[in-house]
């Protein structure tokens, strides 16, 4: 569908979890988003990552750590959520930040996350 | 408070029907983009508009921009059940920055 997937699709996890969230882009890009979808809410930009380097953290809680390794990988890692935390979360990429400001962002499918 | 919202939340057609959907966003703009979502999957990109276009068209999807009225439509023509899904659009402040700002959608059914 897209050159961007993500893993796992579902994941249900208790709170005192620790369990992370996969993403990889075969596009060639050098920017990657992790957003996220609550129902009823706007998709929220969490963190933004261009050339390997964090530009963007939207005052996510520290219980979310993102990893960027490289340049096609990013990983979300989750450590004690809460119930709130449940929700669609998506991985972007794009060309490099500046353009995915004026070109299309590829999303990825999305890992549906559920904290008991 | 938000940058883009969408109008309306929902919207019910038959297949054949025309569907208008609206976004209105409150600060200066360097572009606007509309994506579609199908149910529980990730977002694919339909449209970009630039601040300084009034209208665009790729297939059976028309988008103008407003920018005195700070507002956005998408027109889809001819609505084909496929077309079921909910469509965002994003803006992207004026100034550079590359931080999208999402509304909340619009729910498109359309009924065979």
């Amino acid at each position: 569908e897209t050159g961007v997937t993500q893993t796992p699709r579902h994941l249900v996890m208790g709170m005192t979890n620790k369990k992370s969230l996969k993403c990889e882009q075969h596009l060639g890009h050098n920017a990657m988003y992790w957003y996220k979808q609550s129902a009823k809410k706007p998709l929220e930009l969490m963190f933004v990552y261009n050339f390997k380097e964090q530009t963007e953290n939207n005052s996510v809680p520290s219980r979310f750590s993102p990893e960027c390794p490289n340049s096609s990988h990013l990983f979300l890692h989750l450590h004690t959520l809460q119930p709130e935390d449940s929700a669609l979360y998506l991985c972007a990429s794009s060309q490099d930040q500046t353009s995915g400001s004026f070109s299309e962002q590829f999303f990825g499918p999305g890992t549906r996350l559920t904290v008991l | 408070s938000q940058q883009g919202e969408e109008d309306p939340q929902a919207l019910s057609i038959q297949e054949g029907e025309n569907a208008t959907m609206n976004c209105s966003y409150k600060t200066s703009i360097n572009n606007l983009q509309w994506y579609r979502q199908n149910s529980g999957r990730g977002l694919v990109h339909l449209i970009l508009i630039r601040s300084n276009e009034r209208e665009k068209h790729s297939g059976r999807l028309r988008v103008t921009l407003d920018t005195s009225k700070k507002s956005s439509s998408l027109l889809i023509t001819a609505s084909r059940a496929a077309d079921t899904a909910s469509y965002f659009c994003a803006t992207f402040a004026s100034g550079g920055s590359y931080i999208p700002t999402f509304g909340r959608g619009t729910s498109l059914i359309v009924h065979p």
